[in-house]
């Protein structure tokens, strides 16, 4: 069956600091990838998309990269705020791999800048 | 737009009540979802919509738990009797259809006491 795997949190970072949050997956198919955020109190944001293997998807300065050969799809940016504290998914999308529909999630990795 | 609408925010319940989670889709959006987060953990799924028709419902525990989506819009999700194990938070999600992406609302915090 289909699943992601995303690094254990907390991550603690000082801001301007670099962000990289690591994910890998396992499809049947050929899926599309996602990072959703969710803010404290709030729901899930979508943050960004990749739909094929090379796509880049990026957002609010925030990029990964779809890579089949290593089955991964990384998170990274920059310099990370203060306002980038959250908890971050990675999720993945296989409606024609043939198993259960839906997204399939990360455990999350809580992201935590210290001004 | 006005995004996916969920009710109540939180609920706290004793064990053996009901319980029901109301979900109203963006506008136009075909595909409904349930999906169950528990403390520290990502979502999982618990049914999806086409329309009115229930097309995925193998991981909804059909013993104690129930859905509906009349009209094929708004969409309940009830639990009858809760347990304590219930103690979550549920979201509801809607797409155009299953091949776009998601837009969640912002769940509903159950507490089974």
């Amino acid at each position: 069956g289909n699943s992601v795997t995303q690094m254990e949190g907390p991550v603690t970072l000082s801001e301007e600091a670099f962000l990289t949050i690591n994910c890998t997956y396992t499809a049947t198919g050929y899926p599309s990838l996602f990072w959703y955020v969710q803010y404290p109190g709030e729901g899930l944001q979508l943050l960004l998309k990749a739909t094929k293997a090379d796509d880049k998807g990026s957002n609010k300065g925030f990029e990964a990269t779809y890579r089949k050969e290593t089955t991964s799809f990384h998170l990274e940016k920059g310099s990370v705020q203060v306002s980038d504290s959250a908890v971050y998914f990675c999720a993945l999308s296989d409606p024609w791999g043939g198993g259960a529909d839906g997204l399939t999630f990360g455990k999350g990795t809580h992201l935590i800048i210290q001004p | 737009e006005a995004g996916v609408v969920q009710s109540p925010r939180y609920k706290i319940i004793e064990k053996k009540q009901p319980v029901a989670f109301w979900c109203n889709p963006i506008s136009g959006h075909n595909t409904l979802y349930w999906y169950l987060q528990n403390l520290g953990q990502g979502p999982e799924l618990l049914i999806r919509y086409e329309n009115e028709e229930a097309v995925d419902d193998s991981q909804l525990p059909k013993d104690r738990f129930s859905a509906e989506r009349l009209k094929g819009v708004d969409s309940t999700l009830k639990i009858q009797p809760a347990e304590l194990g219930d103690s979550a938070v549920y979201l509801c999600a809607s797409s155009l259809d299953r091949t776009y992406e998601q837009y969640f609302g912002p769940g509903t915090r159950l507490t089974v006491t």
